[in-house]
């Protein structure tokens, strides 16, 4: 079945890293996505995975992909107050005509 | 280039009416998506259209929504008879060839309220 699950909440201090993780269920997937949303906006694509790779680097983002464990993480170094949003993990079935599977979304708040 | 535009980005319908919501597609794309995003919620596949034709509408409800994607002109996702439960946004996407998946670039959104 395609399935993403993702927890709901995540605090951190500003300057920290923070951690976003993600599980998925269809081992069919060709590629995994981070995409982030402010209040009120659209999808904004942070990043993408392909799924025969293990890591993705892109500046301030890293992207860990565990393929045995189907577990995605994004790794948001020195979070500033401007990461606050809600962050979508999802993935694209290749066989569905390319639909994305989007989990619940984890809303990032940031603490002083 | 513009990106995918959806009209309208705000809605206001009362129970029973009609909502139709728009979808431009990027300059040179004819693969389109709809997403709908329920309140607190992650958005989920509704259905996928090319011109004219609908390849996967798997995700729609099966009253009351309807989606084409004409030769000319935009998109549109229609929804007769609103009822409170389809308040949410709807987020079209768009990619130029229907594979390679990270060319699909997502719109503003339209948010429609039912009162």
């Amino acid at each position: 079945g395609e399935d993403v699950e993702q927890s709901l909440f995540l605090s951190v201090r500003e300057g920290d890293s923070s951690v976003i993780n993600c599980t998925y269920t269809d081992s069919s997937s060709t590629y995994l996505y981070w995409y982030k949303q402010e209040p009120g906006a659209g999808l904004q694509l942070l990043t993408y995975i392909f799924s025969n790779m293990d890591m993705k680097q892109d500046q301030r983002l890293t992207v860990l992909l565990n393929k045995k464990d189907k577990h995605l993480s994004l790794r948001i170094a020195d979070t500033q107050t401007g990461d606050s949003a809600i962050y979508f993990c999802a993935e694209s079935i290749y066989s569905s005509a390319s639909k994305i599977i989007f989990g619940s979304g984890t809303r990032l708040s940031i603490r002083p | 280039n513009a990106g995918v535009m959806q009209n309208p980005r705000h809605l206001v319908r009362r129970r029973g009416q009609e909502a139709r919501l728009r979808c431009s597609p990027m300059k040179g794309h004819s693969h389109v998506y709809w997403y709908r995003q329920l309140p607190e919620e992650g958005l989920k596949f509704m259905v996928y259209l090319q011109k004219e034709n609908i390849i996967d509408e798997s995700g729609m409800p099966k009253e009351r929504f309807s989606a084409e994607f004409p030769k000319e002109g935009p998109s549109i996702l229609r929804i007769q008879q609103v009822v409170r439960g389809d308040s949410a946004a709807y987020f079209c996407a768009s990619s130029p060839t229907g594979t390679g998946a990270d060319t699909i670039y997502f719109g503003e959104g339209s948010w429609l309220t039912v009162v």
